[in-house]
């Protein structure tokens, strides 16, 4: 894939196991923060944001949290499917700067039936 | 509603030649970003166009340039191919300025021998 000359920390898990994806980021002024997921042979996909001010944001099978004190983000899976695995990436976007992405360097999810 | 289309799929250039990228949002979408991908660097913002302006950019040589289209289709280009320009090259587009969901294509595989 894209991303195996960076050695992406890899997340191995059982199927239907909870997944927990971690994300440090840098720039505290960013407005908000959002997980894609990447297929292989695919571009990224959005999963879910969550804007700055907030802490926990909960959408379909997939919850993000936000930790400002300490720069951390995660991406929390339930009931992990096969279809889950790909390369996950947290992302940064800072509204002065209009739509641009600042992505981290991504982690494999790997699911096993 | 079709997705964003990138063409060509695969290219193979030599060094010193320049090419050209393209680009097709989703139908309303005036925003359109691009992004190297290599497995070295990660993914990494390149520009975006709203409107047919350019609204930022990346970190990129000036070797590295863009257009956007009255109909939102957009180009990048890149002069005297190096082989460090070898890549997965993606457009992804939004719907709007400071929208955190951006749809992105499959991408664009450029070679450089």
């Amino acid at each position: 894939g894209e991303n195996v000359g960076l050695h992406l920390p890899t997340l191995s898990v059982q199927e239907g196991d909870n997944s927990i994806i971690n994300c440090a980021y840098s720039n505290s002024a960013s407005d908000y923060f959002i997980w894609y997921k990447q297929e292989s042979g695919k571009g990224p996909q959005f999963i879910i944001d969550i804007r700055s001010n907030m802490d926990k944001r909960q959408g379909q099978r997939v919850t993000v949290l936000l930790n400002k004190t300490v720069k951390h983000l995660s991406l929390q899976i339930a009931a992990t499917q096969p279809g889950d695995s790909a390369v996950y990436f947290c992302a940064e976007m800072y509204m002065e700067y209009g739509n641009k992405l600042v992505f981290g360097a991504g982690t494999i999810l790997r699911v096993k039936s | 509603k079709a997705g964003v289309t990138q063409t060509p799929r695969y290219l193979i250039k030599t060094r010193g030649q320049q090419v050209t990228l393209s680009c097709s949002p989703i139908s309303g979408h005036r925003s359109v970003s691009w992004y190297q991908q290599t497995p070295g660097q990660g993914l990494q913002f390149l520009f975006e166009y709203f409107s047919e302006t350019q609204r930022n950019k990346g970190n990129f040589p000036g070797r590295f340039s863009g257009r956007q289209f009255s109909n939102s289709r957009s180009e990048m280009n890149v002069s005297t191919l190096e082989l460090g320009d070898s890549a997965l090259y993606l457009c992804a587009s939004s719907l709007f300025q400071g929208g955190t969901e951006a749809f992105f294509g499959q991408g664009t595989r450029l070679t450089v021998v």
